[in-house]
């Protein structure tokens, strides 16, 4: 099956400063989603990435994906307390079936010391 | 739109009880998915259903049941609890099977924490 790797496990950063949070698959990724959590609540979709070399970007978020290398990273751009919480990085696996599945990474939590 | 709504919140069971875990959506999604989520374990797939009479194993389905009568309705059957079930639920749709030319990111509901003593 696949896995996903994602580092750091935490990141603690200062209020205003860059971060960036890697999602490194042991499989071909046919795609990779990002999602965010807040304790106790569900996941939000960030965004989705398909393609090898697409970048996307919302509010100060940035994510690419790097086919090759069977890696995506996440890039937030002068962190907000808002930004704080558990990223997970999803891959779209593949199954025997017709059907296709998505696997997790365990999560980067992030805290933003204002 | 409600989206995807989970019931209950929070559940506490005895070892050996059963219960079934409610989620339901209303945004005419095809594809169904059960998660559990531990910590340093991430989102691990139990069951998922691509579809109305049709169901399949995740990664972890021993303990549980699932069934999908409707569209809308995927209920998870705890059959005798044992404390290794504790976790939190989560309960996902989309409205294609991922991977295809239609992806569609899966909407998750707020999850269940269940807790078995």
């Amino acid at each position: 099956s696949q896995e996903l790797e994602q580092s750091p496990q935490s990141l603690i950063v200062q209020e205003g400063k860059n971060l960036t949070i890697n999602c490194t698959s042991s499989k071909t990724l046919y795609g990779l989603y990002w999602y965010k959590q807040k304790y106790g609540e569900g996941l939000i979709f960030l965004m989705m990435l398909q393609k090898g070399g697409e970048e996307k970007s919302h509010e100060k978020i940035t994510a690419k994906l790097d086919e090759k290398k069977q890696q995506s990273s996440l890039h937030i751009t002068a962190s907000q307390p808002s930004h704080a919480g558990i990223y997970l990085c999803g891959a779209v696996q593949i199954s025997s079936g017709s059907a296709r599945q998505l696997t997790f990474g365990s999560g980067t939590q992030l805290t933003v010391l204002p | 739109n409600a989206g995807v709504t989970q019931t209950p919140k929070f559940q506490v069971l005895k070892t050996g009880q059963s219960m079934t875990l409610q989620c339901a959506q209303d945004m005419n999604h095809e594809y169904m998915s059960w998660y559990r989520q531990d910590p340093g374990m991430g989102l691990r797939l139990i069951h998922y259903s691509v579809g109305a009479g049709i169901t399949d194993q995740g990664e972890v389905p021993n303990g549980y049941n699932v069934s999908r009568s409707t569209t809308e309705d995927f209920p998870l059957r705890l059959l005798s609890a044992a404390p290794s079930q504790t976790s939190v639920y989560f309960c996902a749709s989309s409205y294609s099977i991922l991977g295809s030319s239609y992806n569609s990111p899966l909407h998750f509901g707020n999850g269940t924490r269940l807790t078995v003593t």
